[in-house]
């Protein structure tokens, strides 16, 4: 099946620092990658869809400047969460789909538990 | 727009059948996923299904949907310990590009 591997698993930083979370699809090309907060005890809220080649679509709340992607190839995208502070702890997980067209399920990573001091 | 609702919390007997529910508003061209997520793990796409199907089975799982009452069903049959996780339904549909909307999730606990 897609694989979907996002890395670190785990950081644990100070105030003020960024921090960049990887996403790769590691068995298939993704066009599409999308981007997760989950908050303890509930549900995956949407942060941005992640298009190769092009800017991020953000939901509405999310700051732009705040979570920096990039999504320069069709393996991989990045989540850079830029001078992290302690309200930005949380897990984030990636999902990426399949691009032959019309809609295909999305396959997720890991996640990325972050804790900033 | 689109609102998935699930119940929160299901026990069950080991060796017995689970069956988590979830309910969606969204009629228009719709996929419906059954993801299950292990504590501290990301979502395992478990199947899914397309609003113009009335069942889909897969071994242990068995999804059924009421289009009528756009409610969706996940049945586990002889349920074992290892199935103890929640479970999220989701939905996909064109008129959102097929982004995710996510139920709550469904705890489901397996006693022995």
């Amino acid at each position: 099946g897609a694989v979907v591997s996002q890395h670190p698993s785990w950081v644990i930083c100070k105030s003020g620092t960024s921090v960049k979370i990887e996403c790769r699809s590691l068995d298939f090309q993704a066009t599409t990658m999308f981007w997760y907060r989950q908050f303890p005890k509930q549900s995956l809220m949407l942060m941005a869809t992640s298009n190769e080649g092009s800017k991020a679509t953000y939901e509405q709340g999310v700051e732009k400047d705040k979570f920096l992607i990039n999504h320069a190839s069709l393996t991989l995208s990045t989540l850079t969460v830029t001078s992290a502070h302690p309200e930005d702890s949380s897990f984030y997980i990636c999902s990426a789909s399949h691009p032959r067209g019309g809609n295909q399920p999305q396959h997720f990573g890991d996640g990325t538990r972050l804790s900033i001091l | 727009g689109e609102d998935v609702e699930q119940s929160l919390f299901l026990s069950v007997r080991e060796g017995d059948s689970s069956v988590i529910n979830c309910t969606y508003t969204d009629s228009s061209s719709t996929y419906l996923y059954w993801y299950k997520q292990e504590p501290g793990a990301g979502l395992q796409l478990l199947t899914y299904i397309f609003s113009n199907m009335d069942m889909k089975q897969d071994q242990r799982l068995t999804v059924l949907l009421n289009k009528k009452d756009k409610h969706l069903s996940l049945r586990i049959a002889d349920t074992q310990t290892g199935d103890s996780a929640i479970y999220f339904c989701a939905e996909g549909t064109a008129s959102n590009d097929y982004k995710l909307s996510f139920g709550a999730g469904t705890t489901v606990t397996v006693r022995a």
